[in-house]
């Protein structure tokens, strides 16, 4: 089974510090994103990565920045966390396309981050 | 751009009954994969089916079906002999085939509720 695992469940923040969430996928997937969840505006895509060094810009990546190194891990940064970043973060990764291939989005379990 | 509208923000079914989730998008492709994915209170996020688009008959998983209608570009979730475990957050999501690294494109979700 694919596991994608997020390092916090649960993240308690000033305003004004430099938060690190980290996301790390056990199986090979090229492709990695950084969604976050809002009530009644879904999912809003952050940043994206299909390649280890590699990144592209979501919908909302203001405030945001993001460090992939290694193809199993991908981070999300908060550069000066401010109160309008708090909310659900949740990560994902799929394969690349090969052929006839759905590349289904695997979803870790979520950090819900609190920035005071 | 694609577009993935889920017009019920809420919904709720006796426990037994059955229940359809409404999605529609907005394309100019003829080839691409429709997903519904649930969210669990306090879970993770899970692929519950998917459809490509090409094909003509409707993905049945279990319990859970859908009816796709190309011309309409409606994408609707049936949920039989609703159980309370199926309460939930439900997103459709869209992603065109062929497209590389693209990600998904999601609706912003409707809350399931089930009444024993």
């Amino acid at each position: 089974d694919v596991k994608v695992t997020q390092s916090s469940r649960y993240l308690v923040k000033r305003t004004g510090e430099k938060v690190f969430l980290e996301c790390v996928q056990d199986m090979d997937h090229e492709n990695m994103f950084w969604y976050r969840q809002d009530p009644g505006l879904g999912l809003r895509l952050i940043y994206f990565s299909y390649d280890v060094k590699m990144k592209e810009k979501g919908d909302i990546p203001e405030g945001y920045s993001v460090s992939r190194e290694k193809k199993e891990r991908f981070s999300l940064i908060l550069e000066s966390a401010s109160t309008n970043q708090t909310s659900m973060y949740l990560c994902a990764s799929s394969s690349r396309p090969r052929g006839v291939s759905y590349n289904e989005q695997f979803f870790g379990p979520g950090t819900r981050l609190t920035v005071l | 751009a694609q577009t993935v509208t889920q017009s019920q923000p809420e919904m709720s079914v006796q426990e037994a009954e059955t229940v359809t989730l409404s999605c529609t998008y907005d394309t100019s492709e003829s080839d691409y994969y429709l997903f519904w994915y649930k969210q669990p209170p306090s879970r993770q996020m899970i692929l519950v089916i998917r459809q490509e688009a090409y094909k003509q008959q409707n993905a049945t998983e279990n319990r859970f079906s859908v009816n796709f209608q190309k011309a309409a570009k409606s994408f609707s979730l049936k949920i039989s002999d609703s159980q309370l475990g199926d309460a939930a957050m439900y997103f459709c999501a869209y992603r065109r085939r062929n497209s590389g690294n693209t990600p998904l494109v999601f609706g912003k979700g409707t809350r399931l509720s089930v009444i024993a």
